[in-house]
């Protein structure tokens, strides 16, 4: 397998814009999770998903993110308008899930994202 | 909810010596530990975890230490070798995992040659 796969790898942007960020979780896998890392916050859960229905959003900072997942292997996460601060290293990850013996979180490469 | 925190941020042994890194988390739910090690550009990938129900675990050069009473867990890695500078997190879950993690800010390890 391939891995997590995530696009596009690096966004540049300006504020106000819609950004739209892809993930694609490995195959089989139930979980889909989406971080963001900053230097100041460090790795945050911002949204994830069982079997394509989103379980805790509580992590999404404001009405401006909102994360779909329309089938078991895609999932984007939209920032509606973009601001400078929205500027980080967004993570996918994916797993098994609950009931498997081994419950790792595998990581996509992430995107990095730049609002001017 | 839960809170994670690491120590210390940043930690220079010479190669060959042993480097601790040490979590503390407050949610006596939590029962799933996780450590991963971040290289620059690249995604956190799992090096060792720990379930609520054991004390310590080892793989090979690695380590990781329970003590559920002090809500306390340690990552202890042996022999160090150049390829372990990276950025290590922990991390705590309620879930066994299957719920999101909340991660500590990170330690950079660097190895000294």
């Amino acid at each position: 397998d391939a891995g997590v796969i995530q696009s596009p790898r690096h966004e540049v942007t300006e504020m106000g814009q819609e950004v739209t960020l892809r993930c694609k979780p490995i195959s089989g896998h139930d979980y889909l999770f989406w971080y963001r890392q900053t230097m100041m916050r460090g790795l945050e859960l911002l949204i994830y998903f069982n079997n394509n229905v989103p379980i805790d959003d509580s992590g999404m900072p404001e009405d401006r993110f909102s994360a779909k997942m329309p089938n078991a292997s895609f999932s984007t996460l939209k920032i509606q308008p973009s601001e400078p601060r929205d500027s980080a290293v967004y993570f996918c990850a994916s797993s098994l899930g609950f009931l498997a013996a081994y419950n790792e979180q595998f990581f996509g490469p992430g995107t990095r994202l730049t609002v001017l | 909810g839960e809170n994670v925190e690491q120590h210390p941020s940043t930690l220079s042994v010479q190669e060959g010596d042993s480097a601790v890194i040490k979590c503390t988390y407050s949610d006596s739910a939590s029962n799933y530990f996780p450590w991963y090690k971040q290289e620059l550009g690249k995604g956190p990938q799992l090096i060792i975890d720990i379930r609520s129900n054991v004390g310590e675990k080892k793989d090979q050069r690695i380590a990781v230490t329970l003590n559920k009473t002090a809500k306390h867990f340690s990552l202890h890695i042996t022999e160090t070798q150049p390829e372990d500078s990276a950025v290590y997190f922990c991390a705590a879950s309620a879930g066994g995992g299957a719920d999101g993690l909340t991660f500590g800010k990170g330690t950079h390890l660097i190895i000294q040659p």
